[in-house]
């Protein structure tokens, strides 16, 4: 059973419109959120972050909006560029209680998103 | 060089070959993972290690078997592995296990 999903597994926005990812989660024990951007031939990149004491994270033309009683994340780029063309994933992680075991990242499967020209 | 670097980044083998795949960090991270990514599945977390020592296996066939020799090298060695362990096989180190981690670009494994 995934406990991060992301439902749509492709998205394609006009070139200076606001491109909007979304992700569900399932585990209320998740208290960190991360949004991964990862081009064809390289790994995942971070890109932005949010813990789940805040509903908002802005970072650029990028924000993550947090809603914790819906179990929901969704990543806004504004304006989108070409270059955001990616495979943008979603990941949760448990809290860093203490010692290494509690920092497992869950992943979603992934949205492709396409800027279009 | 910076960042996370794994090689090779393609790899072909048999069934019955042994091979290793390699990853290096040069951020001065202390905590080290292998990934698989599958076809159109999430990544899913194989090992973890800090500080050298293996913290977390997560129900790994083993015919994975990983070895962190330093902080700052990890290895898979592969040995008999099945067609359904093609997949893109990725490295991550991070700092204390806080995040983000940081990912090297993989290597694509093929088995025949």
């Amino acid at each position: 059973d995934q406990q991060v999903k992301q439902n749509s597994p492709s998205l394609s926005v006009q070139e200076g419109r606001i491109s909007i990812l979304n992700c569900d989660y399932t585990n209320s024990m998740f208290d960190y959120f991360l949004w991964y951007k990862k081009y064809p031939a390289e790994g995942p990149t971070f890109l932005i972050s949010i813990s789940s004491i805040k509903d908002k994270n802005e970072d650029g033309r990028f924000t993550v909006f947090l809603n914790k009683s819906a179990k929901h994340l969704s990543l806004h780029i504004v304006p989108s560029q070409p270059g955001d063309s990616a495979v943008y994933f979603c990941a949760a992680s448990p809290p860093l209680i203490s010692n290494f075991g509690n920092e497992k990242l869950t992943f979603g499967t992934g949205t492709r998103l396409t800027i279009i020209p | 060089e910076t960042g996370v670097t794994q090689t090779p980044r393609h790899l072909v083998m048999g069934m019955t070959n042994k091979k290793s795949l390699k990853c290096e960090q040069h951020l001065g991270h202390n905590a080290m993972y292998w990934y698989k990514q599958s076809a159109k599945k999430p990544l899913e977390l194989m090992f973890v290690y800090s500080l050298e020592e293996r913290v977390e296996n997560n129900s790994v066939p083993s015919r994975f078997s990983p070895e962190c020799p330093n902080s700052s090298h990890l290895f898979l060695h592969l040995h008999t592995l099945q067609p359904e362990d093609s997949a893109l096989y990725l490295c991550a180190s991070s700092q204390d296990g806080v995040q983000p981690q940081h990912f090297g670009d993989g290597t694509r494994l093929s088995i025949l």
